[in-house]
């Protein structure tokens, strides 16, 4: 089993406020990721990263920014949040070697009113 | 680019029923394919995967095998519990495409008892 873990994992905020959503991984996995899941339930990748102090976007542009300063911690920011914002948010993990399976953390899901 | 489709849900079924979620996919590389589940207000979690063609991934009762010959992966299990309702993604991950996850829309299965 995979130890990823986000927090919080349910958050009801109000429009204009910042916001981080926190992402940790004890594997020592090299890669991370961000999705954000619609209620349609497709998923889209917004942001990756291949290692300390490498950050990429995903296929879907979004406001949001993430930092990855430490291998383990991956955290995404929305600087001020929109009620477009409003979804469930996963995080994933992957390691370089063999098939480079993402495992997934539990989710966040925010709601901006 | 690649690309995986999924049969759209939902998916009504009775206890014990067959399970069949068809999976096809386009890739232009060799890509390992996988099948993820996600419970109710929950993350994904890897249910199975199969890294080259012919092979059988299996895990808790279900099965897929990676057929190339038809750019297929569909999901089965001989009977099914009223835990098995859950959303299922068919996932493809090339590495001639940095092995970026590419998911399928989504099919919801609910099991009655």
């Amino acid at each position: 089993e995979a130890d990823i873990y986000q927090t919080p994992r349910y958050l009801v905020i109000g429009t204009g406020k910042k916001i981080t959503l926190e992402c940790s991984q004890t594997m020592g996995h090299d890669k991370m990721y961000w999705y954000q899941q619609d209620p349609g339930m497709e998923l889209h990748l917004i942001h990756y990263s291949y290692g300390v102090n490498s950050t990429e976007k995903g296929d879907l542009s979004s406001e949001s920014t993430v930092s990855r300063i430490r291998t383990e911690h991956f955290p995404l920011t929305l600087e001020s949040a929109r009620p477009s914002h409003t979804s469930q948010y996963l995080c994933a993990s992957s390691d370089r070697a063999g098939t480079d399976t993402q495992y997934f953390g539990p989710g966040t899901r925010l709601t901006v009113l | 680019g690649d690309s995986v489709t999924q049969m759209e849900g939902p998916v009504t079924l009775s206890e014990e029923a067959f399970l069949t979620i068809n999976c096809t996919y386009t890739a232009t590389g060799y890509p390992s394919l996988f099948w993820y589940v996600q419970y109710p207000g929950e993350g994904l979690q890897l249910l199975l995967k199969a890294t080259k063609a012919d092979d059988k991934g299996s895990n808790k009762g279900f099965e897929a095998t990676y057929r190339k010959e038809t750019t297929s992966f569909h999901l089965e299990k001989g009977s099914v519990q009223v835990s098995d309702s859950a959303v299922y993604f068919c996932a493809l991950s090339d590495q001639a495409a940095g092995n970026k996850l590419t998911f399928g829309g989504g099919t919801r299965v609910l099991v009655k008892p």
